[in-house]
């Protein structure tokens, strides 16, 4: 069973930048697993931010980026704002059709 | 615009059945394929199912054989006929147009509970 890893949370100072990070249990993720990112706010639907490991959807400000670093997918937000403090989710293509969701990361801003 | 508008969800009997359906709006549907996602009550996003363009279909093995997903094209609607429920089940399920290897827009979410 393939597991996705996520710091459960982290925090940031407001203007800062943080690094949330998406790996496997066992293996290394790469751009073969596509990863995407997904912001939620509480009460709210799930919005995509990054896919393809680092294709901004739509709408998405550029101080969200996304990247390979070592083993792991990451997201990275630079110039951290009070909006941001959310639940950031990444997903693993791993399979033809099947994805594999992140536990998920709680971003404090503060 | 593009919108995707959940429905069908409520609760259910321990032992159940359910179907939601997923109105798609603003896009070519049948040109897409479209996936279901959950999330238990305080819970991380699950993904369910997903449904390719030519009706290929695939299930994460927490629901294989209980629940099914479908396509009307002609009616630009999704489906998730969802049996056996259990507890488990009970979930916010949102439906998805997908992107290719992602998912690309989300609904607002249908709230299915299980419970006696």
């Amino acid at each position: 069973q393939t597991v996705v890893t996520q710091e459960p949370s982290f925090s940031v100072s407001p203007g800062g930048t943080v690094t949330l990070t998406c790996g496997l249990s066992s293996g290394s993720v790469s751009t073969s697993y596509y990863p995407s990112w997904y912001q939620q706010t509480p009460g709210q639907a799930p919005r995509t931010l990054i896919y393809n490991t680092n294709t901004r959807s739509s709408g998405v400000p550029d101080r969200f980026s996304g990247s390979i670093l070592g083993n792991k997918a990451a997201l990275t937000i630079t110039g951290a704002q009070a909006d941001d403090e959310s639940d950031y989710y990444c997903v693993l293509y791993i399979a033809t059709g099947i994805s594999v969701f992140g536990g998920g990361t709680k971003l404090t801003v503060l | 615009e593009v919108q995707v508008v959940e429905s069908g969800g409520g609760l259910a009997q321990p032992g159940g059945s359910l179907r939601l359906s997923c109105a798609a709006s603003g896009f070519t549907f049948a040109s897409f394929a479209m996936s279901w996602v959950r999330q238990a009550p305080g819970k991380g996003l699950e993904w369910v199912s997903t449904i390719g363009r030519g009706g290929d279909t695939y299930y994460a093995d927490s629901v294989k054989g209980r629940f099914t997903i479908s396509r009307d094209n002609s009616k630009n609607t999704l489906y998730l006929q969802m049996h056996s429920l259990g507890a488990e089940d009970t979930a916010i399920y949102y439906c998805v147009k997908r992107g290719i290897y992602y998912f690309h827009f989300w609904g607002q979410g249908t709230l299915v509970t299980v419970s006696s």
